[in-house]
């Protein structure tokens, strides 16, 4: 079974520049969640979604925002880039069938703000 | 709120060499679940376990063994006979429900070199 999948691998955007990043979860996986990883402030959770509506959100400014499809990919997006912005964004994919079911985490996108 | 600390930023031990990194968490959940991920240098969060509050049972997987400890609010690891392959940052994390979503709290992680 293919595991989760995120495009792109790198991308290097510039101040002010809005990026989308891309999620495929595990086949047969309704749930993914996302994560902003950083030297400083370590792993994050950004928010998570579930049948197409998003069940929880971190703590993070409304620059910051996700959809997901009925296929259950899903797609988070940066608005108006700051260089703090720089860091690995993961996502991990779940099947949420009652109770808390594990987290399985792509590879990451590594995101560069200059 | 929920807290995972793993007061171990680093360790370096020499290949073969057992060693333990630790884990202490804080919840006020009577339901929780514990985890262990490992972050090899190309960055992809590797699940190691996972264990719920109710099964205090210590598990053993090849090299490695978990103890969970409720009266210590502790969830350590170790790996026995260290292998430079084990190399990796390690991450603890602490997981409980709010209204079905799930959420996953993270520790620092501990970055273990094993050096031949």
């Amino acid at each position: 079974k293919a595991g989760v999948t995120q495009t792109p691998r790198y991308l290097i955007k510039t101040r002010g520049q809005q990026v989308t990043l891309s999620c495929s979860p595990i086949s047969g996986h309704r749930s993914v969640s996302w994560y902003q990883q950083t030297p400083g402030q370590g792993l994050q959770f950004l928010f998570e979604y579930f049948s197409e509506t998003q069940r929880n959100k971190g703590n993070f400014p409304g620059r910051f925002s996700g959809r997901q499809f009925s296929n259950s990919r899903s797609e988070m997006n940066v608005s108006t880039l700051e260089l703090g912005d720089s860091a690995l964004y993961l996502c991990a994919s779940f099947r949420s069938q009652g109770a808390p079911d594990t987290q399985y985490f792509g590879p990451g996108t590594r995101l560069t703000v200059l | 709120a929920q807290k995972v600390t793993q007061a171990q930023t680093e360790i370096s031990v020499v290949e073969k060499e057992d060693v333990t990194l630790d884990c202490v968490y804080e919840t006020r959940d009577t339901t929780y679940y514990l985890f262990w991920y490992k972050q090899p240098p190309s960055g992809e969060l590797v699940f190691l376990i996972r264990r719920n509050s109710f099964d205090e049972q210590n598990e053993i997987s090849g090299r490695y063994s978990w103890n969970f400890q409720k009266s210590t609010s502790s969830f350590n690891f170790t790996i026995t006979a260290s292998q430079v392959v084990d190399s990796a940052v390690y991450f603890c994390a602490l997981e409980g429900q709010i209204q079905g979503a799930q959420k996953l709290v993270f520790g620092q992680g501990t970055r273990l070199t094993i050096n031949p």
